[in-house]
């Protein structure tokens, strides 16, 4: 089983559209969670970064924890044609800094 | 948010060339800064962890004398891919961490994509 499993898609929605995005993790020393969107031949861009369980909202963006499940989200709402990109879910434990990736789950938001 | 640059963002080069890739942190300074290296519709995968003014940390399989990792300054590291061949083309992204407005988080750069012909 990997560390960090994420849906890699591709997952179409229309304008408008609520989109959920999910990962789920088999390491409990994760504490911290970040969700990175990547366009497309770009680096990743840091959407939302959460500590421990519970939510946090952006914008348009939720982000969801629920250690005890090891499961994340992202939500999307009023999804746009800007926000076609490949998101990729991110988590680090306690005193370390290295990042273990999902695969990333590419979103197209048709018009 | 904390803006962190590359370059070059693109480079074609011949096989048995070396090639110089900077990361630099324009606005914070970046105590980490991390390599990574991404395939196309794959994750990405951590190459090493440098500290400024300590030798880097190589992930396991992968080669210390071939990517040679330089972070002299607490705004600049260099990756420098020795005697380049074709399997080595691939998307080459830096990242930093360090204190920024927004905490400790880690800011990635734009990607460098290297073609070894």
């Amino acid at each position: 089983q990997k560390e960090v499993e994420q849906d890699p898609g591709p997952l179409s929605v229309p304008e408008g559209a609520i989109v959920s995005l999910n990962c789920t993790y088999s390491n409990s020393a994760f504490q911290y969670f970040m969700w990175y969107r990547q366009y497309s031949r770009k680096g990743p861009e840091l959407l939302m970064y959460t500590y421990s369980s519970g939510n946090k909202e952006d914008g348009r963006f939720t982000a969801q924890v629920d250690k005890s499940s090891k499961y994340i989200s992202l939500f999307i709402r009023d999804s746009q044609p800007s926000d076609s990109a490949t998101y990729l879910c991110a988590m680090t434990g306690a005193g370390s800094y290295q990042l273990t990736f999902g695969k990333g789950t590419k979103l197209s938001v048709i018009p | 948010g904390a803006v962190v640059s590359q370059h070059p963002s693109r480079v074609i080069c011949k096989s048995g060339t070396s090639v110089k890739i900077e990361c630099r942190s324009l606005d914070f300074q970046a105590t980490t800064m991390f390599w990574y290296r991404q395939f196309p519709k794959q994750s990405l995968m951590l190459m090493a962890t440098s500290n400024e003014g300590s030798k880097a940390t190589y992930e396991q399989g992968v080669e210390k004398d071939k990517f040679l990792i330089n972070h002299a300054s607490l705004t600049l590291s260099t990756l420098t891919v020795t005697s380049a061949h074709p399997e080595d083309s691939s998307f080459y992204i830096c990242s930093a961490r360090g204190r920024t407005r927004e905490g400790n988080e880690q800011f990635f750069g734009p990607g460098t994509r290297l073609t070894v012909l």
